[in-house]
């Protein structure tokens, strides 16, 4: 079945270091793809997406391309804030079916 | 704005007993809303959609007969988990989504962490 695969967290980084979240995924069809962020006592918030193959995603510094070679939907950012710290979650949706498909989410902490 | 909340926060209830989680979408109609379940360090898994004034659709695997949903008004989702056991242990979380917006554009309320004993 469908399914995305996230790095395990926490990711620690120290504030204006490079972010990487690797995101990978497995469809049978063309989904489009999404990430979400949950700050501390929230609820999760689209962060980005890109609906198809080469597509950018990009929102508040952060960015994700759409690898259809690779299956993949990294999330980058070129310089954390300690605000940044959150859960984020990859996520598919197939083909405008509604139903969303979450990775287990990684926990990013920025340190000052 | 889009908010969505959640009642309770966190709730312990003994086995056996029934618990009830409210969602409300507090400035915004929802005509969809979804209830999901997530386990420890793993994904949320999506439970059930439902839609105002009809039944909810929930997804395979998942008994309808012990989480019942009731989606009584544009802005009002329950789900009530009946004689729960410690299995049933776990953080629910609500979205809804707006008239007219695609699915993804869900807003999620905070979670429920149910504790059953």
């Amino acid at each position: 079945g469908d399914s995305v695969t996230q790095m395990e967290g926490p990711v620690t980084l120290s504030e204006e270091a490079f972010l990487t979240i690797n995101c990978t995924y497995t469809a049978t069809g063309y989904p489009s793809l999404f990430w979400y962020v949950q700050y501390p006592g929230e609820g999760l918030q689209l962060l980005l997406k890109a609906t198809k193959a080469d597509d950018k995603g990009s929102n508040k510094g952060f960015e994700a391309t759409y690898r259809k070679e690779t299956t993949s939907f990294h999330l980058e950012k070129g310089s954390v804030q300690v605000s940044d710290s959150a859960v984020y979650f990859c996520a598919l949706e197939m083909d405008s079916s509604y139903k969303l498909i979450f990775g287990s989410g990684t926990r990013l902490l920025v340190r000052p | 704005g889009a908010v969505v909340s959640q009642h309770p926060s966190r709730v312990i209830c003994k086995s056996g007993t029934s618990v009830k989680i409210e969602c409300r979408s507090l400035d915004f109609q929802a005509t969809t809303m979804f209830w999901y379940r997530q386990f420890p360090k793993q994904s949320l898994m999506l439970m059930a959609t439902s839609n105002e004034g009809s039944k909810a659709t929930y997804e395979q695997g998942v008994e309808k007969d012990k989480f019942l949903i009731n989606h009584a008004s544009l802005t009002l989702s329950t789900l009530t988990v009946t004689s729960a056991h410690p299995e049933d242990s776990s953080f629910y979380i609500c979205s809804a989504s707006k008239p007219g917006q695609g699915y993804y554009e869900q807003y999620f309320g905070p979670g429920t962490r149910l504790t059953v004993t």
